[in-house]
């Protein structure tokens, strides 16, 4: 059974940078089929996507976040990961990682989700 | 961006109702790239419909989705204690693949 697990400080000062990994289980990074993918829920609101990634290395991009995010996979350590730069408190949510197939982009397994807090 | 609209934002029903959600995009999408997810409160969502109407595995049957163009549906044929939840629709036509604000459905 693939497993995804998010992990990294749950809080960020204001104006630093936001760095998350996702440790995969049951399953390899490496797979043809699938995106690996970071969304985020800030608390009491809705879904949105922020980046994905190939095991390739091929990326793509929410451009309103584009400028100050980085997403990269290590393959050799069956994960990946998210860096958000000059974070504020508007970027406090929940953040998931989560993995795409690549025909429809349906989102079909999920990590737990880590509350990451932007406060001085 | 494409632009996904819920509605409605709320409704509350009782065990055993036949209850529908409508989603629709801000431009036509390829039905194959439409998706439907519950959320329960403090955790992930999860994947009940993609491509607009294929259940995916291990779904109850009591739910369906439908529709094509700009305008989708999500219906529960009988609601049952474990789907009060929130549920999103949300497209994977372009990027930046986008969500719908959701509708929460609680206990009437």
């Amino acid at each position: 059974q693939l497993q995804l697990q998010e992990s990294g400080p749950g809080l960020v000062k204001p104006s630093e940078t936001l760095s998350l990994t996702c440790s995969v289980s049951g399953g390899s990074i490496s797979s043809s089929s699938y995106y690996w993918g970071w969304l985020r829920q800030p608390p009491g609101k809705g879904l949105q996507w922020i980046a994905s990634i190939y095991y390739s290395g091929n990326t793509y991009y929410n451009p309103s976040l584009k400028s100050r995010v980085t997403i990269s996979v290590d393959t050799s350590k069956n994960h990946f990961s998210l860096e958000l730069r000059s974070v504020t408190v508007a970027d406090t949510a929940v953040y998931y990682c989560a993995r795409q197939g690549i025909r429809n982009k349906s989102i079909d397994y999920w990590g737990q989700g880590i509350l990451v807090t932007v406060s001085s | 961006d494409i632009q996904m609209t819920q509605s409605p934002s709320s409704l509350s029903a009782s065990v055993g109702d036949r209850v529908t959600f409508t989603c629709r995009a801000s431009q036509s999408i390829a039905s194959s790239t439409l998706n439907w997810y519950q959320q329960k409160p403090g955790k992930a969502p999860k994947l009940l419909i993609y491509a607009a109407s294929s259940l995916q595995s291990g779904v109850p049957s009591r739910f369906s989705g439908d529709g094509s163009g700009t305008d989708f549906t999500l219906t529960i044929s009988s609601l049952q204690p474990a789907d009060f939840a929130t549920y999103y629709c949300q497209q994977s036509y372009s990027t930046p693949w986008t969500f719908g604000q959701g509708t929460r459905v609680d206990i009437k």
